[in-house]
């Protein structure tokens, strides 16, 4: 089936540590985008890429940061320099260009 | 930039109600979508549509472009449509495209 994987589900990473969320897709769409959202809150944009070895910071990039080495995937890394990396990260892939974007079910990352 | 305004912020309601949204923006937008993320974070597109009305059985919406304004129609509400809907414009004139996102509305749906 198409669609936009996301793993893992939820992630623990104790303090200092680097961790990063994986995003493939098998749509065939030039562009991924990260989001994080915080409870009760909306999305807020990190990264996001038009082509692969091009992206691009978005909102709150701060903190983390990004590879587009194959067109099927996006990785995110939350480094060790983002301070409150607790939230739920959410990819999105879409052939861009104002096009819809579909969404992967999530990444819940906790630190403890 | 852009402002994406969307009311109610909270809704209950009984089964089988019915409910409008909404969501305000501030500027002239390309492209406008609907999105309803359940319990468990999954983000559902509902609807793609920067003008124009479109229906997809008990949900419906409209977009006036001119008016800077869409809405979000649920008839017959069940419980299964609880959740948060938001609703997301593209940034217009912009040559990578960015959604800007509304804060939400959170609709309770109680048996």
């Amino acid at each position: 089936d198409g669609g936009i994987t996301q793993s893992p589900k939820y992630l623990f990473r104790k303090e200092g540590q680097n961790v990063t969320l994986s995003c493939e897709q098998n749509l065939n769409h030039d562009a991924m985008y990260w989001y994080r959202q915080d409870p009760g809150q909306g999305l807020r944009l990190i990264y996001y890429s038009q082509i692969v070895n091009d992206f691009q910071k978005g909102d709150i990039a701060e903190g983390y940061s990004v590879s587009r080495e194959k067109k099927e995937s996006f990785p995110l890394t939350v480094t060790s320099a983002q301070k409150n990396p607790t939230a739920f990260y959410l990819c999105a892939s879409g052939h861009g260009g104002g096009t819809e974007a579909f969404f992967g079910q999530g990444t819940r990352l906790t630190v403890v | 930039g852009i402002q994406v305004e969307q009311s109610p912020p909270d809704l209950i309601l009984q089964e089988g109600a019915n409910s409008t949204l909404r969501c305000n923006f501030s500027d002239s937008v390309n492209n406008l979508q609907w999105f309803h993320q359940n319990p468990w974070g999954q983000l559902i597109n509902l609807f793609y549509i920067p003008s124009g009305t479109k229906q997809n059985g008990r949900l419906s919406a409209t977009t006036v472009a001119t008016e800077r304004y869409s809405l979000l129609y649920i008839s017959s509400s069940q419980t299964t449509d609880s959740g948060v809907y938001f609703c997301a414009v593209e940034r217009p004139l912009d040559s990578n495209y960015q959604l800007i996102w509304g804060a939400g509305t959170k609709l309770i749906i109680k048996p």
